[in-house]
């Protein structure tokens, strides 16, 4: 079937402007996984979905950053009053409960 | 404090040389330890892990508790090995949340 699937592809916004990320898990996955994966910082979790318990949020760099999760399924990683230290891609995975994770292809966010 | 170390930022060998990629870990009690890999313009994927104790690919990751270490070797390194490889693992108290190293560039020549 589908892996995982994010959108857009690329991303360029001006400082300051708000932009969604979306996330569209493998079916019947019920653990959805938001990354962050920058040239300084690596590979860094952000926020963890596991069906309809209350999300890890964790991982979020600041309250600009909030995710929600529709229906148990498609994700939106939304970043308020984008700064350029925010640009980096953007990596979702999902998994069954203690599964390997698989990993989207990334939306990559360039603030300017 | 949780945390994975990657100390070579690129590894240089040629084809048929070993490899090995070197993962230190600090974490107390039984971590459990993965190693990933993203191919130019791919995924990141699942290479191993060590609760599996297999080989993928050729290569093997053998965890070393007393010098908290998950390296990854390969005998006899190929041109299409070429990649950004991870170490992780998954922190304490959560359910699954994969703290990464910052990886490291593996370049295999001909």
């Amino acid at each position: 079937g589908a892996g995982v699937s994010q959108s857009p592809s690329n991303k360029v916004t001006e400082k300051g402007k708000d932009v969604e990320l979306r996330c569209d898990p493998i079916s019947g996955h019920t653990a959805l996984y938001w990354y962050r994966q920058s040239l300084g910082q690596g590979l860094e979790f952000l926020i963890y979905f596991q069906g309809n318990s209350a999300p890890d949020k964790s991982g979020l760099p600041s309250d600009r950053f909030s995710a929600e999760r529709t229906g148990g399924s498609v994700s939106t990683l939304t970043i308020q009053r984008t700064q350029q230290e925010d640009s980096a891609v953007y990596l979702c995975a999902s998994s069954r409960p203690g599964g390997e994770q698989f990993f989207g292809p990334g939306t990559r966010l360039t603030v300017l | 404090a949780q945390r994975v170390t990657q100390p070579e930022k690129l590894l240089s060998v040629f084809k048929g040389a070993p490899v090995e990629l070197k993962c230190n870990y600090s974490y107390s009690g039984s971590p459990e330890l993965f190693w990933y890999v993203q191919y130019s313009r791919q995924r990141l994927q699942l290479l191993l892990r060590h609760i599996s104790r297999e080989s993928i690919k050729g290569f093997t990751a053998d965890l070393n508790k007393g010098e908290t270490s998950f390296h990854l070797k390969k005998p006899f390194a190929q041109e299409e090995d070429s990649a950004m490889y991870y170490c992780a693992l998954i922190r304490r108290g959560s359910q699954g949340n994969l703290i990464f190293g910052k990886g490291t560039k593996l370049s295999v020549k001909p």
